[in-house]
């Protein structure tokens, strides 16, 4: 069974409009990833964000984590027609050595 | 450096037929990973290997299924007879590890479609 799950399953916006995805996982983590993929390409690492922090940015992205909800969100302002892409969230899981992967997010950025 | 090189990139073969999917890591990595993604079951861990050695096999999906890293520069994953039911996106992903997970490297893929 997959650990992280992404909320939505697909979201579409206008360029521009900021873009938020969330992430809920089922056990305690080390320390969480997100992960984009453009079609036909693979996954290219965009931030870890480790159990003790709550809140990152790197760029336009801004990940927060709620260990006590389990969960994480994705924010990515000001949105790009090349920010078009699945999003997945990644954690370890506990086990620290390895990662599970949620189902993605499909996010569309119209011009 | 070029990142994660993987062959070949598409692999149309026939049910019953080997074949042999092919990555070379990140200089200097020490993790492997091998993954599968389809539509219906996403991204999944088939097995992965910490300083050539293969620490978990528990994603491998059955004994058709074999993967090698002979050395740190090398790895193969291999399906053995092939089933049209293991079409899919083969990923092979490195990373260094130096005791807590860190960001993982991921190569293009090889899309494999057997009929």
């Amino acid at each position: 069974s997959q650990q992280g799950e992404e909320d939505p399953q697909a979201l579409s916006i206008q360029e521009g409009e900021n873009a938020t995805m969330n992430c809920s996982y089922k056990t305690s983590i080390n320390n969480l990833q997100w992960y984009r993929q453009n079609s036909g390409r693979g996954l290219v690492h965009l931030i870890l964000i480790r159990s003790n922090e709550r809140e990152k940015h790197s760029g336009r992205l801004r990940v927060t984590l709620d260990t006590s909800k389990k969960s994480s969100s994705l924010l990515i302002t000001a949105s790009r027609a090349a920010d078009t892409a699945s999003y997945f969230c990644a954690t370890d899981a506990g086990y620290g050595n390895k990662l599970v992967f949620g189902a993605g997010t499909i996010l569309r950025v119209k011009s | 450096d070029a990142g994660v090189i993987q062959s070949p990139r598409h692999e149309v073969t026939e049910m019953g037929q080997e074949v042999t999917l092919r990555c070379k890591p990140i200089s200097g990595h020490n993790s492997l990973f091998w993954y599968r993604q389809t539509m219906m079951r996403g991204l999944e861990l088939l097995i992965y290997f910490n300083n050539n050695v293969p620490i978990d096999d528990s994603g491998m999906p059955e004994d058709r299924f074999s993967a090698k890293m002979p050395n740190a520069s090398f790895s193969t994953l291999k399906i053995q007879p092939s089933e049209p039911r293991d079409s899919a996106v083969y990923f092979c992903a490195s990373s260094l590890m130096d005791g807590v997970l860190d960001e993982q490297y991921f190569g293009p893929g090889t899309r494999l479609t057997v009929t």
